[in-house]
């Protein structure tokens, strides 16, 4: 089982449409979480932390529920520029603080 | 913000060749950094995880001989590629941890673009 796991994609909504994307993590002693977008060809870039209380940035608010080790992102109105790839990443610190990352769904916002 | 330059961006070589990158953290002191690759439609796998002043960690299935890792100082960290070949063609990014700022989001590099012909 891989240690984090995202949605298969890749998700083609139409601009304007609310998405989620889920995520599921396999180490209980994990103690950071976010969200990473990666455009075509370019390195990850932090889109949010995960906090357990939730968190809103604007569009895009992430959910975390520990009991479950599970993690979402829903971003509403979504926009053209949101097509990219979101990356799941889990922070486990005894590894090291290393960065596990999800395989990423890919979105794709048409008009 | 802080930033992480990585050096080159893309490189074209032989194969048999080596090829170093370069990793530096341009405003902060990072006395960890990450390698990671990335192959097409993959997500990124850690290679190894590079201390100021001792020996990198390499994660399983990394040949440490392969991918030499130097982290000489607070500020940069180097990755060579020794004796690449065409199955090493990859995306090879480094992030670096602000040793100021403890657990924070990671910082990545702009990753290199490594094709061996």
């Amino acid at each position: 089982r891989k240690e984090v796991e995202q949605d298969p994609g890749p998700f083609n909504v139409p601009e304007g449409a609310t998405v989620a994307f889920n995520c599921t993590y396999s180490n209980s002693a994990s103690q950071s979480f976010f969200w990473y977008r990666q455009d075509c060809r370019k390195e990850p870039k932090l889109l949010m932390s995960v906090y357990s209380s939730g968190n809103e940035d604007g569009r895009f608010t992430a959910q975390l529920n520990r009991a479950s080790q599970y993690i979402s992102l829903l971003i509403r109105d979504s926009k053209l520029s949101d097509s990219a790839t979101y990356l799941c990443v889990v922070n486990t610190y005894n590894q090291g603080g290393k960065l596990i990352f999800g395989q990423g769904t890919e979105l794709s916002v048409k008009p | 913000g802080a930033v992480v330059s990585q050096h080159p961006s893309w490189v074209i070589c032989k194969s048999g060749t080596s090829v170093k990158i370069e990793c530096r953290s341009l405003d902060f002191q990072a006395t960890t950094m990450f390698w990671y690759r990335q192959f097409p439609k993959q997500s990124l796998m850690l290679m190894a995880t590079s201390n100021e002043g001792s020996k990198a960690t390499y994660e399983q299935g990394v040949e440490k001989d392969k991918f030499l890792i130097n982290h000489a100082s607070l500020t940069l960290s180097t990755l060579t590629v020794t004796s690449a070949h065409p199955e090493d063609s990859s995306f090879y990014i480094c992030s670096a941890m602000d040793r100021d700022k403890g657990n924070s989001p990671l910082h990545f590099g702009n990753g290199t673009r490594l094709t061996v012909t």
